[in-house]
């Protein structure tokens, strides 16, 4: 079966510094790939995405970054976190595949910019 | 883009009780997933419901796509069930499907 992992769980990290989010993906190859940010309250906003190694799309413009150095790997990154960084990070994976889109999420990581 | 609404934004009822939650779309789909995110943060993939009805234990959810909506009914609410309920829908951008979610609905079940 499928399983989706992220780390850290939680993170505090003052402005100014750097971010590294790691999401891997076991038990499925080339899968989608995106990163979601759920700040204060409840919305889930779509950051990125990836249908393949080395392919990202960016949803909206920010100060973060991401990357897919490998086919089952993606990780989020920031060169200087801002206070409005804050906030519940979460991957998900996706089939690939014409209506195939059922998505997964990962347990998230909890970031705190202070 | 498509447009997702849920209703209500809020809810406690006790345990026990029974509850339906809303979801309205703006635009034609052909799926819509129903998730729970737990008080840890965890989003639980509870019903994937192109149209139709589903079953899995208290919850059940319906789909009418033709008229742009899908209910989840929770019956016999447990505190367990407390959390936030999201649904969502996709739509293509680029190469790949993406969710829209809806805003969600805060469930708090008391004791």
């Amino acid at each position: 079966s499928q399983t989706i992992h992220q780390w850290p769980a939680t993170l505090v990290q003052p402005v100014g510094s750097p971010l590294s989010l790691e999401c891997t993906v076991e038990g499925t190859s080339n899968p989608n790939l995106y990163w979601y940010r759920q700040a204060a309250g409840r919305g889930l906003q779509l950051l990125f995405y990836s249908v393949g190694i080395g392919q990202i799309s960016s949803e909206v413009p920010q100060n973060l970054s991401a990357s897919r150095p490998q086919d089952r790997q993606f990780i989020l990154s920031s060169k200087k976190l801002l206070l409005s960084d804050s906030g519940f990070y979460l991957c998900a994976w996706s089939d690939t595949g014409y209506g195939i889109y059922e998505q997964y999420f990962g347990p998230g990581t909890r970031l705190t910019v202070t | 883009g498509i447009q997702v609404e849920q209703s209500p934004p809020d809810l406690i009822l006790q345990e026990g009780a029974n509850s339906t939650l809303r979801c309205n779309f703006s635009d034609s789909v052909n799926n819509l997933q129903w998730f729970h995110q737990n008080p840890w943060g965890q989003l639980i993939n509870l019903f994937y419901i192109p149209s139709g009805t589903k079953q899995n234990g208290r919850l059940s959810a319906t789909t009418v796509a033709t008229e742009r909506y899908s209910l989840l009914y929770i019956s016999s609410s447990q505190t367990t069930d407390s959390g936030v309920y999201f649904c969502a829908v996709p739509a293509w951008r680029g190469s790949a499907r993406q969710l829209t979610f809806g805003s969600g609905t805060q469930l708090t079940v008391l004791p």
